[in-house]
């Protein structure tokens, strides 16, 4: 069975540019969960995605969006980029929305300067 | 809001000795709760989880949590710690559904030969 795999591993991105990061679910998985980072701080929840819709968020703005594809893969996109936005991006995946526990990809580190 | 709370920022213990891990939670209904790992630069890894019924729920790595309603806790232990035990761990639990897991602050555990 093949755990999460996230890419890319790290970033570096200039404020006002977009970033697309991308998460390949484990197998048997049809729910993607994102996650922010921020150093010294425990994750914080972006989104949900199941069954390729939209399915909760959080308390970030709209320039964070989301897509989840027909083999659940998923993709993150950040446009507008801030300075705050540097941080380890988690993906986390797992079955039927998440009741179960969730496996989680190693991040993406984005550093925005 | 319903959330986890992880007292301890810090804790160091030496090699061998026992471990317990503090998490608090506040919710009205019975909730759901994880523990947990993250060592540096990586994704979490799930230790152990609880839902209902047996109150002591054993987890990998030789780690258990107790549910304790009447203190509404969840606390993480292990009887003797390895020098690999050394991370951060971090309690989560549901915030406005299972779908949207709240994580606590975390707590880093430094061990000590």
């Amino acid at each position: 069975e093949t755990g999460v795999t996230q890419s890319p591993t790290h970033l570096i991105k200039t404020r006002g540019q977009q970033v697309t990061l991308r998460c390949s679910s484990q197998s048997g998985h049809n729910t993607v969960s994102w996650y922010q980072q921020a150093l010294g701080q425990g994750p914080q929840f972006i989104f949900q995605y199941y069954r390729e819709e939209e399915n909760g968020r959080g308390n970030f703005p709209p320039r964070f969006s989301g897509l989840q594809f027909p083999n659940y893969s998923s993709e993150l996109n950040v446009n507008a980029l801030e300075l705050d936005d540097s941080a380890l991006y988690l993906c986390a995946s797992s079955l039927d929305r998440g009741q179960g526990g969730y496996t989680f990809g190693s991040g993406t580190r984005l550093t925005v300067v | 809001a319903q959330s986890v709370t992880q007292p301890d920022i810090h804790i160091t213990v030496s090699e061998g000795a026992s471990l317990e891990l503090r998490c608090n939670y506040s919710y009205g209904a019975t909730p759901y709760l994880f523990w947990y790992v993250q060592s540096p630069g990586q994704g979490l890894q799930l230790l152990l989880k609880y839902f209902s019924g047996d109150t002591l729920v054993q987890g990998i790595k030789g780690f258990e949590a107790e549910f304790k309603r009447s203190q509404s806790s969840f606390n993480l232990r292990k009887p003797s710690v390895h020098w690999s035990d050394a991370a951060e761990y971090f309690c989560a639990g549901p915030s406005g559904g299972y779908q949207k897991v709240t994580f606590g602050i975390g707590t880093k555990l430094q061990v000590i030969p």
